[in-house]
Order: C-alpha cells, then sequence, then structure tokens
C-alpha cells in the first residue's frame, strides 16, 4: 500500500526566507505526485503537480517541486515566502492507476511578517 | 461559483443520531470521491464513484456508512448512530479523469456529542 510521509509538522519562517518541505512515499511502481494548500478558511486546492517528464515542477505562486525518483522524494520549495503563503501543506501520491489519492499528515507553514 | 459545493458546513448531533452530508461536485466532472479529515491528519480515503456507480471503498468506512449518488451528479454519505469518534471533516472533491488532481469543496463538519 502507498504511503507518503511529511516529516516537518510545524515550520515558522520569517517573510523572504526560503522555504523547503519534505515529502516521502513509498511505492515502488509509477506515481503521480501532487502538493495541495489550503490557505486559512479555504479549501484545499492544487498547487502543483508531477505526472511524468521533467522532474522539477513548477506550480502556482512561485512554488516548485523536484521529483527525485531514487530518494522517493518530492520536496517542495519556494525561494523567497511571503505572508499570504501561511497555510497548510499536503503531500499527495496516486499510485499505479488508483483512483485514491493518499496524503500526508500536513505540514503547516507560519510567516512572520 | 461553479466549484465543489457541500451541505451542511456544519453539523452538530447527539451520539447515536442520524446524518446525512450532501455534495455538489462540478457539473462536468463524472468522478466524485469522499473523504475524511481529523485534526492533524491529512485527508483520508473514504470512497469513489465513477458517474453512478460506487467503485471503491475505504475499510474505514463501516456498515454505518453508507453513500449513494443516484443520477451520477450529486452525491449524499449517510452516517448512522452516529459515535464520538465519527467527528472530523468531510470533505468531497470531483474529477474530470483518473490523474488525481481533485477539486475539494470546503467539508462538512461533523461534532458528535
Amino acid at each position: 500500500a502507498q504511503s507518503v510521509s511529511q516529516h516537518n509538522h510545524h515550520v515558522i519562517l520569517s517573510e523572504a526566507a526560503s522555504l523547503e518541505l519534505g515529502c516521502n512515499y513509498s511505492y515502488g511502481g509509477t506515481v503521480n505526485l501532487f502538493w495541495y494548500v489550503q490557505y486559512p478558511g479555504q479549501h484545499l486546492q492544487l498547487l502543483l503537480k508531477y505526472f511524468s517528464g521533467d522532474p522539477l515542477v513548477k506550480g502556482i505562486k512561485g512554488f516548485e517541486a523536484e521529483f527525485i525518483k531514487s530518494k522517493f522524494s518530492f520536496n517542495l520549495r519556494k525561494p523567497s515566502v511571503q505572508w499570504s503563503d501561511t497555510a497548510e501543506y499536503f503531500c499527495a501520491v496516486n499510485a499505479g492507476g488508483n483512483e485514491k489519492l493518499t496524503f500526508g499528515t500536513g505540514t503547516r507553514l507560519t510567516i512572520i511578517p | 461559483d461553479t466549484g465543489v459545493s457541500q451541505d451542511p458546513r456544519h453539523k452538530i448531533t447527539k451520539r447515536g443520531q442520524n446524518v446525512t452530508f450532501r455534495c455538489d461536485p462540478i457539473s462536468e466532472h463524472n468522478r466524485l470521491y469522499w473523504y475524511r479529515q481529523t485534526l492533524g491528519q491529512g485527508p483520508e480515503f473514504l470512497t469513489y464513484f465513477q458517474n453512478e456507480a460506487q467503485l471503491e471503498k475505504s475499510r474505514l468506512l463501516s456498515d454505518r456508512f453508507s453513500a449513494e449518488r443516484p443520477k451520477g451528479s450529486f452525491s449524499t454519505l449517510e452516517i448512522q448512530r452516529t459515535e464520538q469518534g465519527d467527528s472530523a471533516m468531510y470533505l468531497c472533491a470531483s474529477s474530470p479523469r483518473n490523474t488525481g488532481e481533485l477539486f475539494f469543496g470546503e467539508g462538512s463538519r461533523l461534532t458528535v456529542l
């Protein structure tokens, strides 16, 4: 069965700091990888996705993620965070054509102005 | 707003009562998913429909839970004889294809007293 680990439960950064949130998954076959974001009081929405091709994918609001197959990782990065990036971030995997999306436990990101 | 809508947004009930949640997906999406999210956890898959057919159910979905999508449009999730452990956010999502890219509603929060 597929699983997703997010090791950072709560990250606190100052504005303009660089961000990297870790995500590791366990599944030996083909995967689709996602980062979803939930801003305070809002619904979950897609930040970025990886299906195939270039392992460095760019999403909305300046976020990017890199798929490293050998490390089963899909870390999220942003070079300079803003106060508006305060949110909860979820990594998710969809494996082997399965309809089910498996989420990590999430990382709460707090940006201090 | 043409996004996924869920009703009610918040339901408070006493243990042992039945509750029903409704989800209206994005109209052209044939796939509809129910997830459950508890505090500090990521969303957990409950069940999935393609059109009116319920194609997968999680083991999390006990006999007290039933979901329907009678005409392939809106869906209902009913919980019978609620227990305190059922307290959670119930999320509905829809998708036009099997890629794991889901469009979420704002959720229905259930509190069982």
